[in-house]
């Protein structure tokens, strides 16, 4: 079945600057991959999202890269701020109605 | 937006007894439930796929006969952990799929305690 590993598990950063997390996942046939934000207690929130056919996308201070041939997809957040504090979770599926297997998670500290 | 709801929040209960969480979509068909478990600080492992009107497929290591997941209806699913016991205590959590549109809806989450 389908792996996706995820790093760092922590990651300390000072706003204002910017964090990156990285996942890569095994199965080729995998071709979505939604980025999840966590707080304590809570139900995941998706931020952003992207399909195989697509490169890059960038929401505002979001944006996810991914790249097909080494499969690997990372979360670009820019200008940090202490909202942004949470665990963050990479994950990945075959397609709609298919189960997303879910990275380890980040855990994002934002300091002010 | 889809929304599902998912209850209890938190359940506290009794080494031996049953448990019932449910999750119901609101506004939209969910052809596909899935159920998942997180342990504290750790990610959400998948447990078992339901589909309406079929059994659910459960994840390797997972005991059927202890949780019991039944999608009776598009709108309604449920899991219930049979015979509980304090290693079971944890957040359970469902992600229904939109019969119209692709996505992945996320109920609140039900804290799990058993004593």
């Amino acid at each position: 079945g389908e792996n996706v590993e995820q790093h760092p598990s922590t990651l300390s950063v000072q706003e204002g600057d910017s964090a990156v997390i990285k996942c890569t996942y095994s199965d080729s046939a995998s071709n979505y991959f939604p980025w999840y934000k966590q707080e304590l207690g809570k139900r995941p929130q998706l931020i952003i999202d992207i399909r195989s056919n697509v490169g890059e996308k960038k929401d505002q201070r979001i944006a996810v890269t991914l790249n097909k041939t080494a499969k690997h997809f990372s979360l670009h957040i820019t200008e940090t701020q202490p909202e942004d504090s949470a665990v963050y979770f990479c994950a990945a599926s075959k397609g709609s109605n298919y189960k997303l297997t879910f990275g380890k998670g980040t855990l994002l500290t934002v300091n002010p | 937006g889809a929304v599902v709801s998912q209850h209890p929040s938190r359940v506290i209960c009794k080494s031996g007894t049953s448990v019932k969480i449910e999750c119901r979509s609101l506004d939209f068909q969910a052809t596909t439930m899935f159920w998942y478990r997180q342990f504290p600080k750790q990610s959400l492992m998948l447990m078992a796929t339901s589909n309406e009107g079929s059994k659910a497929t459960y994840e390797q290591g997972v005991e059927k006969d202890k949780f019991l997941i039944n999608h009776a209806s598009l709108t309604l699913s449920t899991l219930t952990v049979t015979s509980a016991h304090p290693e079971d205590s944890s957040f359970y959590i469902c992600s229904a799929i939109n019969r119209d549109s692709y996505g992945y809806t996320f109920g609140s989450g039900t804290r799990l305690t058993v004593v």
